[in-house]
């Protein structure tokens, strides 16, 4: 039921592009993104509900395409502040109940 | 400031002996959940609350322990802990009962160490 995010680890140049994707076996109801940094807590991006919309939060974007039950996550520009780790988390139905992905590593070098 | 106050932050601790990991927002939110973070298998929610008095299952519940008698306040209870709970441990809260169209807000997290 774990959502399988891809890739497990990515490394980019400052002012590079990048995709973190986000897939489930289930349909979705919800998408939610974190990001957490080495020893912090996870801080939030964004959420996308069905319907296939897709969001915006500075160079930072998501879509969601519900007939696939995937979601990506875009990353422009990247700077050194996106280092971390990025998670996505599905709801199935509107219950409260989040099911996180492993993961992926995003490190940015200058 | 509005926060999520976890208590304690580290916990060394033997096998089978009670434990209770506080948790306490300021915020009057009504969604609180527990997650439990395990390397490579990312963020795995324990328990959750939508409101006071209503608490459900995440998806690894076993082993743990949760009330909410109080909207500010969901503590987390290892009535015989074991080392595979071993972990780092997030309390996170959010504004509605629902979390389909809100942020969590995390707290720092609790390092929990069984031998």
């Amino acid at each position: 039921q774990q959502p399988v995010q891809s890739p497990q680890a990515v490394i980019l140049r400052e002012g590079e592009d990048a995709v973190i994707n986000c897939s489930s076996s289930k349909a979705l109801y919800s998408v939610h993104w974190y990001r957490q940094k080495h020893g912090e807590a996870p801080v939030f991006l964004m959420i996308l509900l069905k319907g296939g919309e897709q969001k915006g939060h500075e160079k930072i974007s998501a879509s969601f395409n519900e007939k696939k039950q995937q979601s990506s996550l875009y990353l422009t520009a990247s700077q050194l502040s996106y280092s971390g780790t990025y998670f996505c988390g599905t709801e199935r139905s509107n219950t409260g109940k989040l099911i996180f992905g492993q993961g992926t590593t995003l490190q940015v070098k200058p | 400031e509005a926060q999520v106050t976890q208590n304690p932050r580290y916990l060394i601790t033997v096998t089978g002996k009670k434990l209770t990991v506080t948790c306490s927002q300021n915020m009057n939110h009504e969604y609180m959940s527990w997650y439990r973070q395990d390397p490579g298998l990312g963020l795995r929610q324990i328990y959750y609350s939508m409101n006071v008095e209503v608490t459900d299952k995440g998806d690894v519940p076993e082993g743990y322990k949760v009330s909410r008698k109080e909207k500010r306040n969901f503590p987390l209870i290892l009535e015989s802990p074991s080392p595979n709970q071993t972990s780092l441990y997030f309390c996170a809260s959010s504004p509605e009962t629902g979390i389909s169209n809100q942020p969590q807000h995390f707290g720092d997290g609790t390092r929990l160490s069984i031998l």
